[in-house]
């Protein structure tokens, strides 16, 4: 049972515009999210987080927006450039074992020039 | 900072071969992760290591995969005997007790 998931497999967006991700979980445990990102033939990268105690973490043009209510997160990107398109994963852990990340499947985002 | 080093990046074998993927992590992070990356199943953990010792191997497949850390420098996946749905990318992570862990490029892994 995916504990994660990303219901996207891709998202195309022109360049200027708004990218948003969107990821949901199921486990109620997790605390701690993180958005990673992927260039082919490289590992993922990490880009930002989000504890539980909060509902909106900013970084530049990259923000995370978390509504438990929901168990849902989503990752804003704003503006959005060409050198964005990778693969985007929504990982979860929990405060119990917080070395374990449960990653979804993954979206691929295409900004287009 | 040369960053999660792994080799080798590409790695053809097959059916039956004995495979070992190396892992070097960032210098000073003291817990060390491998994953398994298939289309199927995405990103999965196979084996943590906290100060070289494994702490969770529940991720590990099968008896035919097995991992070592011998010092805080260099690590080891080894797959005895390989087999065709074995094929994925192995990735190596390291972390410095905190949350972020920082990915190698992976192994691309191609059992025939």
């Amino acid at each position: 049972d995916q504990q994660v998931k990303q219901n996207s497999p891709s998202l195309s967006v022109q360049e200027g515009r708004i990218s948003i991700l969107n990821c949901d979980y199921t486990n109620s445990m997790f605390d701690y999210f993180l958005w990673y990102k992927k260039y082919p033939a490289e590992g993922p990268t990490f880009l930002i987080s989000i504890s539980s105690i909060k509902d909106k973490n900013e970084d530049g043009r990259f923000t995370v927006f978390l509504n438990k209510s929901a168990k849902h997160l989503s990752l804003h990107i704003v503006p959005s450039q060409p050198g964005d398109s990778a693969v985007y994963f929504c990982a979860a852990t929990s405060g119990g074992s917080n070395y374990k990340l449960t990653f979804g499947k993954g979206t691929l985002l295409t900004v287009n020039p | 900072d040369a960053g999660v080093i792994q080799s080798p990046r590409h790695e053809v074998t097959e059916m039956g071969q004995e495979v070992t993927l190396r892992c070097k992590p960032i210098s000073g992070h003291n817990s060390l992760f491998w994953y398994r990356q298939t289309m199927m199943r995405g990103l999965e953990l196979l084996i943590y290591f906290n100060n070289n010792v494994p702490i969770d191997d529940s991720g590990m497949p099968e008896d035919r995969f097995s991992a070592k850390m011998p010092n805080a420098s260099f690590s080891t996946l080894k797959i005895q005997p390989s087999e065709p749905r074995d094929s994925a990318v192995y990735f190596c992570a390291s972390s410095l007790s905190s949350n972020e862990q920082f990915f190698g490029p992976g192994t691309r892994l191609t059992v025939l």
